[in-house]
């Protein structure tokens, strides 16, 4: 089946450093991303949308500057946390559109620790 | 806007137990549905969806049927397993057709 693969599965950075998280569809090609956030026992918010070759659309109350979002290719997406902050400290996770009425598949999640 | 609300939880229950966990939406129209899983340390995985009033979605004995007229969506299976711990999530896609709008999970924990 279609498959997104999500690297780092775990990350610990300083204050005020910058993480990357790279999302891939490995077998299929992912017009569309999609980034969310998930806090402990919270659900999953919905950060952006990302669609290949154009600029990502933020969810409202999501720092653009702080998310920088990715998407040069039908196969690969990526999240930038810049200057991150320990309160950035989270889940994050990304999901790719299979295709009309074909659901939604997702990466394994990136654990992320600002110390 | 889209949103979606679920039962608290955590839900313990012992095996063979039925199970309920509710789901309820409030969107424009009538949106698809899904029961998503992530068990320990995964990702999530679809577990059934419905695209229309009155459709089941069904998979691995998990059933939930599309409510239009209670807005609802609620998870249930005849008798659960440890296997089946994990903590679900009922979403919606959203009004643009886009991406998908969680509930924020419930966790259920099966003992033997």
């Amino acid at each position: 089946g279609a498959v997104v693969s999500q690297h780092p599965s775990r990350v610990i950075c300083k204050s005020g450093t910058s993480v990357k998280i790279e999302c891939r569809s490995l077998d299929f090609q992912a017009t569309t991303m999609f980034w969310y956030r998930q806090f402990p026992k919270q659900s999953l918010m919905l950060m952006a949308t990302s669609n290949e070759g154009s600029k990502a659309t933020y969810e409202q109350g999501v720092e653009k500057d702080k998310f920088l979002i990715n998407h040069a290719s039908l196969t690969l997406s990526t999240l930038t946390v810049t200057s991150a902050h320990p309160e950035d400290s989270s889940f994050y996770i990304c999901s790719a559109r299979l295709g009309q009425g074909q659901g939604y598949t997702f990466g394994s999640g990136t654990r992320l620790t600002v110390v | 806007g889209d949103s979606v609300t679920q039962m608290e939880g955590p839900v313990t229950l012992s095996e063979e137990a039925f199970l309920t966990i509710n789901c309820t939406y409030t969107a424009t129209g009538y949106p698809s549905l899904f029961w998503y899983v992530q068990y320990p340390g995964e990702g999530l995985q679809l577990l059934l969806k419905a695209t229309k009033a009155d459709d089941k979605g069904s998979n691995k004995g998990f059933e939930a049927t599309y409510r239009k007229e209670t807005t609802s969506f609620h998870l249930e299976k005849g008798s659960v397993q440890v296997s089946d711990s994990a903590v679900y999530f009922c979403a919606l896609v959203n009004q643009a057709g886009t991406a998908l709008i969680f509930g924020k999970g419930t966790t259920l924990s099966v003992s033997s």
